[in-house]
């Protein structure tokens, strides 16, 4: 059972170069959705997908582009990195059909840490 | 959008009972109430869900007054291990708002 999983791992990259982070599922979940977390808070949500070729933004969405071409892979872009990017970003799909774990339950990734010099 | 309010920290002991609240007093009428559970260097994880009332697993209570303009997560007997972030999360139709989380201490 591989579940979610995110990559690379770890990320350094520079200023106004552009960075996709990926996120792959094999649950067949519907909803994806990408986060960030900075060092010492809590999450806010980027973007998130309800289904193939339907995303919709959250909190934080810009400077970042996301594309859901197939249900299992959910890539993030970021178009021209800033230094106010840096940050681990987390992955989470979940299945609002499925009643195991509770309604909607998230399941995240491991992270990937990405830093911007 | 029903964000939810938090203690920013909690500290506590092994054995002990710990109670920590969420205050969300934009919640609507569909919306749940989850609680996940974060360790350092890792995604959030699960914990439990309600609705209303009172709601048990094997690892917590939650509590949710009749206005479910807050709730209580209840963790017994505390353990180091129990060191973490807890979220509080209302969720409801394309609602998905974390909040900054309680930073849980156990100390032994």
């Amino acid at each position: 059972d591989a579940g979610i999983t995110q990559s690379p791992r770890y990320k350094i990259t520079e200023t106004g170069r552009q960075v996709t982070l990926m996120c792959h599922q094999t649950w067949s979940h519907s909803y994806m959705f990408w986060y960030r977390q900075d060092l010492g808070h809590g999450l806010r949500l980027i973007y998130y997908s309800a289904a193939a070729d339907i995303t919709d933004k959250g909190e934080v969405p810009d400077g970042y582009v996301v594309s859901r071409s197939k249900t299992e892979n959910f890539p993030l872009t970021l178009e021209s990195a800033t230094r106010s990017q840096t940050s681990v970003y987390f992955c989470a799909s979940s299945d609002p059909l499925r009643r195991s774990g509770g309604k909607d339950t998230q399941y995240f990734g491991p992270g990937t840490r990405l830093t911007v010099l | 959008l029903a964000k939810t309010t938090q203690p920013i920290s909690m500290d506590s002991y092994e054995g002990q009972e710990v109670n920590i609240t969420c205050s969300h007093n934009n919640i609507a009428t569909n919306d749940y109430i989850t609680w996940y559970q974060q360790f350092p260097s890792q995604g959030p994880r699960f914990i439990i869900q309600g609705y209303k009332t009172k709601v048990t697993n094997e690892v917590a209570s939650l509590f949710i007054p009749a206005d479910r303009k807050s709730s209580t997560l209840s963790l017994p007997r505390v353990s180091l291990s129990d060191t973490a972030v807890y979220y509080c999360l209302v969720v409801g139709f394309n609602k998905f708002y974390f909040g900054s989380g309680t930073k849980l201490n156990v100390k032994p």
